[in-house]
């Protein structure tokens, strides 16, 4: 069954760096999407993306944040000038369209701010 | 903006004993998701319900959606260790225009063997 992949799966980085989450979605699916889910707690929906440009955030995702589809393959999501409260688990996920659609959640990027 | 809250936060059950999660909504939703995490694992999507007053069945599992579309159910019967993890619903607002999934934050299981 084809898969939502990331990279990496654990991300150590020092406060004030940028880093960069990689996903590789379903190859047919056309809506990509992250979330954010800090230890023990729900999962926050952060950003939508669709035919190349952002479709809905939230009101997490401020500048720090961006998203680029740099290829026919790859999804990323941009931190910049991390915050310890950036810590978290990021989840890529993807749907072959939106409304009424299951999402396909990749295996998660821990991102570790020092 | 939309909430969406989920009871109980953690329910601990022996082995064969039924479970249920209820979600509720502060807005009309237009349809509502559930996912199952295990344990240092990412959501799993189980199942959707779209229309007014639906259940539907997967083996063990039933899911329900109320008539006026803002609170769900889902109910474990005779629950095995298998079942444990995080189950947490999603909803997506009614004729917002949005797209946007809104998790609850999620029922813990425990199974006692």
């Amino acid at each position: 069954e084809p898969e939502v992949t990331q990279t990496p799966s654990h991300q150590v980085t020092q406060m004030g760096q940028e880093v960069i989450l990689r996903c590789v979605p379903i190859s047919n699916h056309l809506y990509f999407y992250w979330y954010r889910q800090i230890l023990g707690q729900k999962v926050e929906f952060l950003v939508s993306f669709y035919n190349n440009e952002i479709s809905e955030k939230s009101e997490i995702f401020d500048d720090q944040f961006s998203v680029e589809r740099p290829d026919g393959s790859n999804f990323t999501l941009k931190i910049r000038s991390t915050k310890l409260e950036d810590s978290a688990m990021y989840f890529c996920a993807s749907s072959e369209a939106q409304g009424a659609q299951p999402q396909h959640f990749g295996d998660g990027t821990r991102l570790s701010i020092l | 903006g939309q909430q969406v809250m989920q009871i109980p936060q953690y329910q601990h059950v022996q082995e064969g004993e039924d479970f249920t999660t209820y979600c509720n909504s502060s807005t009309t939703l237009s349809n509502i998701q559930w996912y199952k995490q295990r344990p240092g694992g990412h959501p799993v999507f189980l199942i959707q319900l779209v229309k007014s007053g639906e259940v539907k069945k997967q083996k063990r599992l039933t899911f329900q959606f109320g008539e006026a579309k803002k609170n769900s159910s889902l109910h474990i019967t005779a629950t095995q260790t298998t079942d444990v993890g995080t189950y947490f619903c999603a909803g997506r607002r009614s004729g917002a225009g949005s797209y946007q999934l809104t998790f609850g934050k999620g029922t813990k299981l425990s199974v006692i063997p």
